[in-house]
């Protein structure tokens, strides 16, 4: 079946480490994007990419990192510099006009 | 700028008695709106959507949703809702950004189901 995967499902972070999460997708979908989610504060828009080598800073993209080098794959990166990582974090895909799909997630924790 | 007020954090109701969540949006243009379900710990879930035409719009697991222009409205209503429907609802506006598009969401509203 086609969808979007995340990996891994929970994550735990150091202080001062870097971490990267996967999201692969095989829906052939052009645009994919990562947002953060917060309890109360719905979801945030960090990264997003409309095509391969190229993508564009959201609403909250300090302190996190992308890469677009296959159509398939978004990596995210949270960084050092990211002072408050601990979320749930959603990547997603669409193709024409606002059909997303979602992945099911990663929890990422300091620890 | 785009955005989405979900006015109500939390909402209780019995299992059998319906349903409405509220979403209110401020969007410049027509704006395409949708209704996300999340249950815990997982990816959101697509209800239903507005692109255009008819303001009355179904979904699936038994949602609808209304589209008034004049109230920057789009709430979500079930006529009888079922344990299972227990979960986090998002409403969300698409907005039309420099390379591309995006959605951005409202807060949530967490509904508790009681028998």
């Amino acid at each position: 079946d086609g969808g979007i995967t995340q990996s891994p499902k929970y994550l735990f972070r150091k202080e001062g480490q870097n971490v990267t999460l996967s999201c692969e997708q095989n829906l052939n979908h052009d645009a994919m994007y990562w947002y953060r989610q917060d309890p109360g504060q719905g979801l945030r828009l960090i990264y997003y990419s409309q095509i391969v080598n190229d993508f564009q800073k959201g609403d909250i993209a300090e302190g996190y990192s992308v890469s677009r080098e296959k159509k398939e794959s978004f990596p995210l990166t949270v960084t050092s510099a990211q002072k408050n990582p601990t979320a749930f974090y959603l990547c997603a895909s669409i193709t024409g006009n606002y059909g997303y799909t979602f992945g099911s997630g990663t929890r990422l924790t300091v620890v | 700028a785009q955005s989405v007020t979900q006015p109500d954090i939390h909402i209780t109701v019995s299992e059998g008695a319906s349903l409405e969540l509220r979403c209110n949006y401020s969007y410049g243009a027509t704006p395409y709106l949708f209704w996300y379900v999340q249950s815990p710990g997982q990816g959101l879930q697509l209800l239903l959507k507005y692109f255009s035409g008819d303001t009355l719009v179904q979904g699936i697991k038994g949602f609808e949703a209304e589209f008034k222009r004049s109230q920057s409205s789009f709430n979500l209503r079930k006529p009888s809702v079922h344990w299972s429907d227990a979960a986090e609802y998002f409403c969300a506006v698409g907005a039309v950004v420099e390379y591309g598009n995006k959605l951005v969401f409202g807060a949530g509203t967490i509904l508790r189901v009681k028998s």
